[in-house]
């Protein structure tokens, strides 16, 4: 079965500092990634996405993801945060074998201080 | 274009009772998801609906039901309502499946 790992409950960062939220997922078959963000009392946004192609993508807001297929991993990344960037970032992921289906991680609340 | 429309956003249930929560998709979307979303358990996947057909359904008791109009348009329904439903309900709407999903804003449970 499909699991997503994200390795980090909470990062507490400084404005103006990079990120990395990291994510690892388990799959034997063909997966499509995606990150969604959660702002409080709100639904998710989808952030960006991975179905095929370039391993990098990027989102409009100066966030990207690397797909690595052989460490199984989906880490977001942005080289400078901003205050308006907290909030709560999920990792999913879905396949061929979970028809409209996707599996999250528990989630990384990204903290930025000022 | 509009984005998926969940109605009510708010709702307090008293135990034993039964609800059902509305969800309209994106125009031209035909598949059709839900989660509930709880502190303990995090986002978990309840069921999935394609033209009008459940073709996933989650881990979740039969209390648990929902379907799909001929307009794409899904509710679900919770039946004989327990403390522990109480939770933030997210439908997605998306294309096709294997195409990202796009969320609406919840409908916040609260059972008391």
């Amino acid at each position: 079965a499909q699991s997503v790992t994200q390795l980090d409950s909470q990062v507490p960062v400084f404005e103006e500092a990079p990120v990395e939220l990291r994510c690892n997922y388990s799959s034997s078959v063909s997966v499509y990634l995606f990150w969604y963000v959660q702002y409080p009392n709100q639904g998710l946004q989808l952030l960006l996405k991975y179905l095929s192609g370039s391993t990098l993508v990027e989102s409009i807001n100066g966030f990207e993801a690397e797909f690595n297929k052989s460490q199984t991993s989906f880490h977001l990344r942005k080289p400078s945060v901003h205050i308006s960037d907290t909030a709560e970032y999920f990792c999913a992921v879905s396949g061929s074998s979970n028809t409209g289906k996707l599996i999250f991680g528990q989630g990384t609340t990204l903290q930025v201080k000022p | 274009k509009a984005g998926v429309t969940q109605t009510p956003r708010y709702l307090i249930k008293t135990r034993g009772q039964q609800v059902t929560l509305s969800c309209s998709p994106i125009s031209g979307h035909r598949s059709v998801s839900w989660y509930q979303q709880t502190p303990g358990q995090g986002l978990q996947f309840l069921f999935e609906y394609f033209s009008e057909t459940q073709r996933n359904k989650g881990n979740f008791p039969g209390r648990f039901s929902g379907r799909q109009f001929s307009n794409s348009r899904s509710e679900m329904n919770v039946s004989t309502l327990e403390l522990g439903d109480s939770a933030l309900y997210l439908c997605a709407s998306s294309i096709e499946q294997y195409t990202e999903a796009f969320f609406g804003q919840g409908t916040r449970l609260t059972v008391v």
